[in-house]
Parts: structure tokens; sequence; C-alpha cells
């Protein structure tokens, strides 16, 4: 099947620094890619869509000037966690979309691997 | 605005015996695509099962199947010879492709353990 891939898969980070976490998918074109937060025992909470070419597209609460999202080409989106402090300590799980063009597996939502932050 | 009800917060069955999860769901529209992910103590995603809503055949794969019936909205996951390995934690997805947005709406989960 689509694979997608995230990494780091686990990151410690000073309080203050920021840190990038990178999302690939590797066999296909994704003009689409969603950033989720997972809180302990909780469902996925999205935090943006990431379009290809064009700025994110951001939740509600959530603050874009602390998550920056990128997304420059179109297997690649990357979530950078901006002065990072020990709330945003969290699992971040980003996905994404096999566009409708690959037959059986378009439009089906692929997820990384995910990424545990701890800022410290 | 699309929801997705998982009613079930946990359950529990033997291994090798069946189980069903179900799922709910809430929409005007005709065209989505419902899923099933199985989340393990990993934390990662896995799909499980997809299903196009104009396709009336249920999804099948392996062990797992679907019981998707539009008309009540509910797209329930049936789960057969359970094992050891399909304790995770289960969520039902929707996604709607109108307006091009193709945003999922995830239900709350289901966690289920398989008992030996």
């Amino acid at each position: 099947g689509a694979v997608v891939s995230q990494h780091p898969s686990r990151v410690i980070c000073k309080s203050g620094t920021s840190v990038k976490i990178e999302c690939r998918s590797l066999d296909f074109q994704a003009t689409t890619m969603f950033w989720y937060r997972q809180f302990p025992k909780q469902s996925l909470m999205l935090m943006a869509t990431s379009n290809e070419g064009s700025k994110a597209t951001y939740e509600q609460g959530v603050e874009k000037d602390k998550f920056l999202i990128n997304h420059a080409s179109l297997t690649l989106s990357t979530l950078t966690v901006t002065s990072a402090h020990p709330e945003d300590s969290s699992f971040y799980i980003c996905s994404a979309r096999a566009p409708n063009r690959q037959g059986a597996t378009g439009n089906t939502i692929y997820f990384g691997e995910g990424s545990w932050l701890t800022v410290v | 605005a699309q929801t997705v009800t998982q009613s079930q917060p946990e359950m529990s069955v033997q291994e090798a015996e069946t189980v069903t999860l179900s799922c709910t769901y809430d929409t005007s529209e005709s065209n989505y695509y419902l899923f099933w992910y199985k989340q393990p103590p990993s934390r990662q995603m896995i799909l499980v099962i997809r299903q196009e809503a104009y396709k009336q055949q249920n999804a099948t794969e392996n062990r797992f199947s679907v019981n998707f019936q539009k008309a009540a909205k509910s797209f329930s996951l049936k789960i057969s010879d359970s094992q050891l390995g399909d304790t995770a934690m289960y969520f039902c997805a929707f996604m709607n492709p109108a307006g091009g947005s193709y945003i999922p709406t995830f239900g709350r989960g289901t966690s289920l353990i398989v008992h030996p």
C-alpha cells in the first residue's frame, strides 16, 4: 500500500527552541496533507490542512505563528514548532491523501508513523 | 458539518471470536468515503478498510469486513477470528470530497482488547 513517512519519530528539545517534523509521501503525490495532535487516550485533533504551493489552513485555536507548516512540494510537508514550551509536548501525526487518479487507493488517507515531541 | 459517532468507548473479545464495532455518521452528502483505522500502542494509524459510498457491496479485507448501511448512515466493522494483535484503538472516519477540501472527520475511537 501507499506509504507516508514521518521523521523524526522522537525528538527532545529545550524550551524556547524550534523543532521541525517532516512528512513525506513516498509513492504518490499528495496535494493535501494534514497535521494532527493527539492527546493521551483521545482522538486526533486536526491542527491544519497543508496544501501544496499555498498557505496552510489552520483550525480554530491553533496558533499559525507557533506551528509553521510548509508544503513546498507534492511529496513533502513540514511542521515547525517554534519557541517550544513544555505544554507543546505531545504526539504529532501527519497524513496525506492519495489522489483520485490512483484507482482503488484513490482518495484514501494514509498516515505517517507519528512523532513524539518532548520539550524540556 | 459532518459528525462521526462511535458509541462504544471500550470493547473486549476472546481470542478467535468475532466482534463488531459500531460507527454512525451524519451527512447530507451522497458521495463520500468511509474508513476504519487501527491504532496499536505504537500509535501509528493503520488503514484497516475503506468504503466508497456509491458502492453497495460491503468492503472486506481478510478477517475485517464492514456492514455499510447508507440509508441508516451506519458503518460497522466486524473482526472475525480475533487475534491478540488486534488489540488497539479503532477509529472510524468520514471524508467528503465536496468542495475539494477532503478533510476527514474522525470518531472518538473504540478501545478493543482481545483476551487470550
